[in-house]
């Protein structure tokens, strides 16, 4: 069964105090890994999309990275701004179907 | 602009009544999906569909029903026969299988069963 498991739940952070966001992943076969930041009471938006190891995609403060078993969602010098759920998301080879994981909920401080 | 419209925003039902939320594109999306959201769970799927006039059962289908009648719309009836409806439900789209898991999310609906 595809599984989807990310860690930590909730991460609080001081502003500027950079850290990262684990996504692991146990699928047959990966067509694709994707990141989304959902705000509170709203849609998911998608932020990357990672194919395969070793790729990393940037936008902003953040950095997503990819291994054969997790990723990463690398946060620098985060802003209060930053504060939101994270969500992971795989597709496994032959589909097009996302399995999400449970999310990251951040709290960036000022 | 182009995006994806979810109403209404908010819904309250009685028990044993049936709901539908309505979902609207206009990205020319191919595929469309539905999710239910609950607090610290991640997002489950309901139902999917590829074209017009085709779904599929997602993870938790009983209780939820959809009809695919235009490319543009995708509306989900939760019935009675859901047994715990209260959720936030989200509307997606993708160009299908060329976008596989880059999803455009609609803004969702919050029902809440009275």
């Amino acid at each position: 069964e595809d599984q989807v498991t990310q860690s930590p739940e909730a991460l609080r952070l001081q502003e500027g105090e950079s850290s990262s966001l684990n996504c692991s992943y146990t699928v047959s076969g990966l067509r694709g890994l994707f990141w989304y930041r959902q705000d509170p009471g709203k849609g998911p938006e998608f932020l990357f999309t990672l194919y395969s190891a070793g790729e990393e995609k940037e936008k902003e403060r953040l950095k997503a990275t990819l291994t054969k078993k997790e990723s990463f969602l690398h946060i620098t010098a985060p802003k209060p701004e930053d504060s939101a759920t994270y969500l992971c998301a795989v597709v496994p080879g032959g589909s097009y179907i996302p399995t999400f994981g449970r999310g990251t909920s951040l709290i960036v401080h000022p | 602009d182009g995006g994806i419209t979810q109403s209404p925003k908010y819904l309250f039902r009685k028990e044993g009544q049936n709901v539908t939320l309505s979902c609207e594109q206009n990205l020319n999306h191919d595929a469309m999906y539905w999710y239910r959201q609950d607090p610290g769970q991640g997002l489950r799927l309901i139902y999917y569909s590829q074209i017009v006039n085709d779904f599929q059962k997602g993870d938790i289908a009983e209780g939820y029903s959809v009809s695919r009648e235009k490319k543009e719309s995708f509306p989900l009836t939760v019935t009675s026969a859901q047994k715990n409806p209260t959720a936030f439900y989200l509307c997606a789209s993708s160009v299908g299988d060329g976008g596989a898991g880059e999803l455009f999310f609609g803004e969702g609906s919050r029902l809440t069963v009275l």
